[in-house]
């Protein structure tokens, strides 16, 4: 069974606009990670963020994490065509543990 | 620096046949991970190995298997194929076990149809 879930399960909006997409998940965690998939790909590392910080920001992604709600969104701002693609969080419980995935977002991004 | 190989890419079997699927991790790397993604039943974890030892195994059937050598290249094996193996089987590779060393890299995958 998966522990994250990710919604919206998809998500269309203009270029220039930012996406927010959320991940819930059900237990404590040592870290939460997001992926991205373009279509019939492997999935690309985007940011992880430990159970101990809050924001974490890499260029034009911005996550959050709040452990008291077992949740985390990823902001994408200033969406581009090339941010067309599905996104996945992923949560780590420790390494005795394999990571559980959500089902993922689909973001299409139209011109 | 290689990243993670996968082969062979896209592949055609018959119910009843089995296949074999190869990866080959980051140099480096210790661990590998199998998943299988469907579009209905999204990214479902097969198993894990970490130097050369299953560390985490999936919920699926024995049909599925899998192996990892001392060069930590891993290899899965589906027996009697079933329609519903077809999917896109995804490799990851990392520096440790689980999660816990950081991201995963992926290859980009074994596209399998079951015919």
């Amino acid at each position: 069974s998966q522990q994250g879930e990710e919604d919206p399960q998809a998500l269309s909006i203009q270029e220039g606009e930012n996406a927010t997409m959320n991940c819930s998940y059900k237990t404590s965690i040592n870290n939460l990670q997001w992926y991205r998939q373009n279509s019939g790909r492997g999935l690309v590392h985007l940011i992880l963020i430990r159970s101990n910080e809050r924001e974490k920001h890499s260029g034009r992604l911005r996550v959050t994490l709040d452990t008291s709600k077992k949740s985390s969104s990823l902001l994408i701002t200033a969406s581009r065509a090339a941010d067309t693609a599905s996104y996945f969080c992923a949560t780590d419980r420790g390494s005795n543990y394999q990571l559980i995935w959500g089902a993922g977002t689909k973001l299409i991004i139209k011109p | 620096k290689a990243g993670v190989t996968q082969t062979p890419r896209y592949l055609i079997k018959t119910r009843g046949q089995q296949v074999t699927l190869s990866c080959s991790p980051i140099s480096g790397h210790r661990s590998v991970s199998w998943y299988q993604q469907t579009p209905g039943q999204g990214l479902q974890f097969l198993f894990e190995y970490f130097s050369e030892t299953q560390r985490n195994k999936g919920n699926f059937p024995g049909r599925f298997s899998g192996r990892q050598f001392s060069n930590s290249r891993s290899e899965m094996n589906v027996s009697t194929l079933e329609l519903g193996d077809s999917a896109l089987y995804l490799c990851a590779s990392s520096l440790g076990p689980g999660g816990n060393t950081g991201e995963l890299f992926f290859g980009e995958g074994s596209r399998l149809t079951v015919l």
